[in-house]
């Protein structure tokens, strides 16, 4: 079945410091691709996302290109901020793939602390 | 975006009890959605609530210990039963776009089980 890896956290940086959280992806068909950002006691919100392949999602300093050769959704940004520790999720939809739902399957999260 | 509510955001319970989660969203949809998350992990997908049907549920998950409601098309109900501590977890739902399979998310509801 379709799903969604994550790289291990805690990553933890100084502010400024690049950014980069892997996100590998197995499905059928051409899902669109997600990461959702959770901060500290708050719901989960859309960050960015892309539909299809060589799409570049971007939002608030962040980006994430949609490579299909290598099934990877990573998300970058080149200088964090102590604002941007959170949980970050990247996501796929089965939307346009084999039960084609439009759940959503998650990986299993990355937490970000940025210092000060 | 949009604007998806929960009731209630938090609560404590008592184990053997049942607590029904509220969900309403912006707009008509056919198909909400209820996640839970357990302590530091990720989200797992409960069961698909499409109006005018039964919930369709995932793997693990049974309509017995969470009952579902869809009675139109803006609003659903969870209901966790015969609660245990491994019930304490946030519940979420959400609703998706059709076009490119966007989903929003309410706020969670946080379950404590003693």
């Amino acid at each position: 079945g379709d799903s969604v890896t994550q790289m291990e956290g805690p990553v933890t940086l100084s502010e400024e410091a690049f950014l980069t959280i892997n996100c590998t992806y197995t499905a059928t068909g051409y899902p669109s691709l997600f990461w959702y950002v959770q901060y500290p006691g708050e719901g989960l919100q859309l960050l960015l996302k892309a539909t299809k392949a060589d799409d570049k999602g971007s939002n608030k300093g962040f980006e994430a290109t949609y490579r299909k050769e290598t099934t990877s959704f990573h998300l970058e940004k080149g200088s964090v901020q102590v604002s941007d520790s959170a949980v970050y999720f990247c996501a796929l939809s089965d939307l346009g793939g084999s039960s084609n739902t439009g759940k959503l399957i998650f990986g299993q999260g990355t937490t970000l602390q940025v210092k000060p | 975006s949009a604007v998806i509510s929960q009731k209630p955001s938090r609560d404590i319970c008592q184990r053997g009890t049942s607590l029904t989660i509220q969900c309403q969203v912006d707009s008509q949809v056919t198909m909400m959605f209820w996640y839970r998350q357990q302590p530091g992990q990720s989200l797992t997908l409960i069961a698909t609530a499409n109006q005018g049907s039964e919930a369709t549920y995932e793997s693990g998950f049974v309509i017995d210990k969470f009952p579902i409601s869809r009675p139109n098309l803006t609003f659903s109900t969870l209901t966790v039963s015969n609660m245990s501590p491994e019930d304490s977890s946030i519940y979420l739902c959400s609703k998706t776009e059709r076009q490119g399979g966007t989903q929003y998310f309410g706020p969670g509801t946080r379950l404590l089980v003693l």
